[in-house]
């Protein structure tokens, strides 16, 4: 049971170039979220989904997409990066229900990406 | 909207003693969770402890227990017997239940365990 897992871990990008930051998790969570987390910063909530097929924008969503074409895939798209966008990537899972918050998150160990 | 702030960007305690890190909130809504979560320089994130809104008595675990004053949106986190291990990025958050499970982060406080 490995939990959540995200790669890569480091990441170095020019400006203009995309890349897609992966995340997995092997624990049959409906929910997942893609935070990131700016130096001396809280987290921020980028995007998340509460199943497959199924997506929404958080706080800072600009600059970023994701897609859910499974329950254990939740990748985050970045095109065109911007130095902006340098930052820690944390991706997320939880069961959730209607009520919420029974289930508390588990984090994967986050991605370092720089852009320059 | 919701906000958690978290007003003691750092903190310093001495190994064995104890240290209380404050967190307030501010929501409009009366469902919610609270949760403590420690970032060590691994830069793992991990839960530590979690209150629910609806339950009077203060959640504890093992060394870590909070103080959960609803009317004054207060939740702060004691923990005692520091330990070395205990060094990190503490952050509190907020969730709203019926949001997704959605959490929103304070800033953190750094906490230092010296010998």
């Amino acid at each position: 049971n490995a939990g959540v897992t995200q790669t890569p871990k480091f990441r170095i990008l020019k400006i203009g170039q995309s890349m897609t930051l992966q995340c997995a998790q092997d624990m049959n969570h409906n929910y997942m979220y893609w935070y990131r987390q700016d130096p001396g910063m809280g987290l921020k909530l980028i995007y998340y989904s509460v199943g497959a097929g199924i997506t929404d924008k958080g706080e800072v969503p600009n600059g970023y997409n994701v897609s859910r074409s499974t329950t254990e895939d939740f990748p985050l798209r970045l095109e065109l990066a911007a130095p902006s966008q340098t930052s820690v990537y944390f991706c997320a899972s939880s069961y959730g229900d209607r009520e919420g918050g029974n289930q508390p998150q588990h984090f994967g160990d986050g991605t370092r990406l720089s852009i320059l | 909207a919701q906000t958690v702030t978290q007003s003691q960007p750092e903190m310093s305690v001495q190994e064995a003693e104890t240290v209380t890190l404050s967190c307030t909130y501010d929501t409009s809504e009366n469902n919610y969770y609270l949760f403590w979560y420690k970032q060590p320089p691994s830069r793992q994130m991990i839960l530590v402890i979690r209150q629910e809104a609806y339950k009077q008595q203060n959640a504890t675990e093992n060394r870590f227990s909070v103080n959960f004053q609803k009317a004054a949106k207060s939740f702060s986190l004691k923990i005692s017997d520091s330990q070395l291990g205990d060094t990190a990025m503490y952050f509190c958050a907020l969730l709203l239940l019926g949001t997704a499970s959605k959490l929103t982060f304070g800033t953190g406080t750094r906490l230092q365990v010296t010998l």
